[in-house]
């Protein structure tokens, strides 16, 4: 049973525009949510983090927005960049001690130019 | 630099053969995780520890072993390799709780023929 799911394989933005990446989720005992962005041949690396007490954080170009209700997030990125092109995984951790983090599949993501 | 660093980066086993991931952070985490990364399936947790003397299966465990040598060491072991086992492995690690999530090393590639 996936408890993290991004349903968008792929997604292709024209650079400059908005680029907006979904992802929902089954568990109600998540206490944080975070978006990894990945390149080819190297590690994931953290991108941005949301609190499950907040609905939206924002660093720079990038944005987390949470629902709750819907246990649905999404990341923005605006303006989308050619160097934004790289694998999106949306993660969620629980409230157990043991600090585990769940991954989703992922989604690439495609700036045009 | 500080980080996560895994050996090797680039593995071919025959099928039977064993061999042994290493990884190593230098962060004074407590946690540390090994992920398989495989096309379309995202990150899947193999096992982690929680803290230094602790081991516990993740979500595909099978075929695997670890040992968390000490803080700063945890290996993965494949006893008997399977064409089934081909994958991109990550170890990763993280300060308990930490609202960053983890710190990934860059991967090894291990093609099992």
């Amino acid at each position: 049973d996936q408890q993290v799911k991004q349903n968008s394989p792929s997604l292709s933005v024209q650079e400059g525009r908005i680029s907006i990446l979904n992802c929902d989720y089954t568990n109600s005992m998540f206490d944080y949510f975070l978006w990894y962005k990945k390149y080819p041949a190297e590690g994931p690396t953290f991108l941005i983090s949301i609190s499950s007490i907040k609905d939206k954080n924002e660093d720079g170009r990038f944005t987390v927005f949470l629902n709750k209700s819907a246990k649905h997030l999404s990341l923005h990125i605006v303006p989308s960049q050619p160097g934004d092109s790289a694998v999106y995984f949306c993660a969620a951790r629980t409230q157990n001690r043991d600090d585990k983090i769940i991954f989703g599949k992922g989604t690439r993501l495609h700036i045009l130019p | 630099n500080a980080g996560v660093t895994q050996t090797p980066k680039f593995q071919v086993l025959k099928t039977g053969q064993s061999m042994t991931l290493q990884c190593a952070q230098d962060m004074n985490h407590n946690s540390m995780y090994w992920y398989r990364q495989d096309p379309g399936m995202g990150l899947r947790l193999i096992y982690y520890s929680a803290s230094e003397g602790t081991t516990d299966k993740g979500e595909v465990p099978n075929g695997y072993n670890v040992s968390r040598l000490n803080k700063r060491e945890f290996s993965l072991r494949l006893e008997s390799a399977a064409p089934s086992q081909t994958s991109v492995y990550f170890c990763a690690s993280s300060a308990s709780r930490g609202v960053y999530g983890y710190t990934f090393g860059s991967g090894t590639r291990l093609t099992v023929v």
